[in-house]
């Protein structure tokens, strides 16, 4: 059964510094992962999607690795900006299920400071 | 345009009770699904559809029934509501289910049972 973790929970930091947010996985048979963020009181929306194949994408300030033999992907966001603050979630399809069942993880909080 | 549309926002209703939650998407996408978000925030699919037609129904009680009279709509009916159904229920859509592809989210329906 696949697991998510990310770590830390919480983070916070002052404006301007550089913002990493970690996520593991146990199962690496995965189809691909992606990075959400989510507001409160809204919903998901998606920042990046990482095919298995692929080691890492890019939008902007943000930039997401992927070692799928370690279970392992990182989610770097350069000189944050308090309206970086959100909670982000990483989450991985299966390669062989029905439907697109992603497992997430339990999200890390991010406060960003001015 | 709201891409994924879910209503109400909020339901707050008593135990026993019987409640819908609707979800619209305006994306042309094939499959849709439901998602129950946690106290812990752990997101866990519930139910997903493809053209109506079911594909995904993880170990979720029976007085919980989807119900997709498009491929544009998809309607979660709870009977019977108890304390334990509180939570963010969320609506996804997404192209097609076979190939992963990012999942478009609605901005969630939280519901309180008393």
């Amino acid at each position: 059964k696949q697991e998510v973790t990310q770590i830390p929970a919480a983070l916070s930091v002052p404006e301007g510094e550089n913002l990493v947010l970690n996520c593991s996985f146990t199962d690496s048979a995965i189809y691909n992962l992606q990075w959400f963020r989510q507001d409160p009181g809204k919903g998901l929306t998606s920042l990046l999607l990482i095919q298995s194949s692929q080691r890492e994408q890019t939008s902007g300030r943000l930039n997401a690795s992927l070692d799928k033999s370690s279970g392992r992907s990182t989610l770097y966001i350069a000189a944050s900006q308090p309206g970086d603050s959100a909670t982000y979630l990483c989450a991985v399809s299966p390669i062989k299920a029905a439907g697109n069942k992603l497992t997430f993880g339990g999200g890390t909080r991010v406060l960003v400071k001015p | 345009d709201t891409a994924v549309s879910q209503t109400p926002k909020y339901l707050v209703t008593q135990m026993g009770n019987d409640k819908s939650i609707k979800c619209e998407q305006n994306l042309g996408h094939d499959t849709m699904y439901w998602y129950k978000q946690d106290s812990k925030k752990f997101l866990k699919i519930m139910f997903s559809y493809n053209n109506k037609e079911l594909i995904i129904n993880e170990t979720v009680p029976n007085r919980f029934s989807p119900k997709s009279p498009d491929k544009a709509h998809l309607n979660l009916h709870i009977n019977s509501l108890e304390l334990g159904d509180s939570a963010v229920y969320f609506c996804a859509s997404s192209p097609r289910p076979d190939r992963p592809r990012e999942l478009f989210f609605g901005s969630g329906t939280q519901l309180s049972v008393l």
